[in-house]
This record gives C-alpha cells, structure tokens and sequence, in this order.
C-alpha cells in the first residue's frame, strides 16, 4: 500500500446509476487529484484539491462531481454516465506546492465499467 | 508550455540485458523530471526524481536516469532486466506548481 487508498477497486454501473469513487490518504498531504486513464490515452488530469479548495477543472463533463469534505478525503460523485467513460480512475496525493519536489503518491485505482 | 515525449510505445528486451526507456522533455523553465511504473491493474509507484540536484538519479529496484539538458532528455536505464521489470512506465515533467504532463507510457516487456 502506497498511503492511498481508493475503494472500490472495481466497478460495474449501468448508464442511469448513481455511484461513488472514495479515496483515502494518511500521509499528511493536502493537495488531492483526480486522474483519468484510458486505454491507449495518456493520464488525464480531471481535478485537483489544495487545501480542500478546487483549483483546477479540466473541462470534466458535469456529470463528474468531485468533492473533498477534508484534506484526507476525496470523492468523486458519478450520475449518468456514458460507456465511454469507462476507465481506470486514479487518485493522487502530494503536499501542496511540493509534488514539483516530492512527487505525487497514487492510489491503486478504482476500474470502472459503464454497461 | 511544457510537453514529454516518450519515444517508444513498446519496448521487448531479453532477461539479463540492458533496459532503455527514451523520454524527451520540452519546458520553458527548470523542469522537475519523475519516472512512475505502472503493473498491471496497480497504481503508478514513484520510480525516481530529478529537481534539479545531480543530473544522473538513481531510483529503486536498480533503475536510474541522466537528466542531459543540451539534448532535453530524461532516458530511464537499468543494467539487467528482470521479469518482474515488466509494467507500463511514465515519464512526467513539471514546471509549475500542482501542474504535471505525463507521457504516453511505454511497455516494457521482458523476454525469457
């Protein structure tokens, strides 16, 4: 374990579903991100948090909510999704102003498949 | 603006002989250099920085990489590959704050 935790690890959601993606870090950060990834496309920036305010919304489709109650804590709010959408969604951590030093810490990632 | 190149989308090399991942950078200022791993269906694990310190880095599980800033490189290198070397790696550059590009990834496979 990386000190990012995402749960699910996996799912399956029909195009009217209501779903949640959780993630947890203990590692003291307070800058928390939302990434995209699929297949045969590069990692996609959706969201990023720094001290638990939003800073930045890549264009992300509204119906991609994210929200963070704290800064251990990040969720992104999923509601009519489209098949497309599928894809392995990855959060990451860094202290604020130093992932240009430290580096970022990702979680395992949740997959999800929109059937 | 800033932008990474990885060169090679798949890379096959036999177990016990050399790896080289190709990564070109572009960036208008002092640009920090990371190279995460990927295995299959895990998350990206930090392989090794550079900021601006010694321009050769070394990372974990044997790897390492030259920051050359005349030819705006970032190659990633390890003398012997081993199987378990096998995933996806990302070459990632950031100038700002917050801001990070990563590159297309490229596959490594190990061959027995």
């Amino acid at each position: 374990e990386t000190g990012v935790t995402q749960t699910p690890r996996h799912l399956v959601m029909g195009m009217t579903n209501k779903k949640s993606l959780k993630c947890e870090q203990h590692l003291g950060h307070n800058a928390m991100y939302w990434y995209k990834q699929s297949a045969k496309k590069p990692l996609e920036l959706m969201f990023v948090y720094s001290l638990e305010e939003r800073v930045e919304n890549n264009s992300v489709p509204s119906r991609f909510s994210p929200e963070c109650p704290n800064s251990s804590h990040l969720f992104l709010h999923l509601h009519t999704l489209q098949p497309e959408d599928s894809a392995l969604y990855l959060c990451a951590s860094s202290q604020a102003g130093q992932g240009f030093s430290y580096g970022y810490t990702f979680g395992s990632g949740t997959r999800l498949t929109v059937v | 603006a800033q932008s990474v190149t990885q060169l090679d989308s798949h890379v096959s090399v036999s177990e016990g002989t050399p790896v080289l991942l190709r990564c070109n950078y572009s960036s208008s200022y002092s640009p920090s250099l990371f190279w995460y791993v990927q295995h299959p269906n895990k998350g990206l694990q930090l392989l090794l920085k550079y900021t601006s310190a010694a321009t050769l880095v070394k990372g974990i599980n044997g790897f390492e990489a030259e920051f050359k800033k005349s030819e705006t490189s970032f190659h990633l290198t390890k003398p012997s590959a081993h199987m378990s070397d096998a995933a996806e790696y990302f070459c990632v550059v950031s100038d700002f704050v917050d801001k990070i590009i990563f590159g297309k990834g490229t596959r490594l496979h190990i061959l027995p």
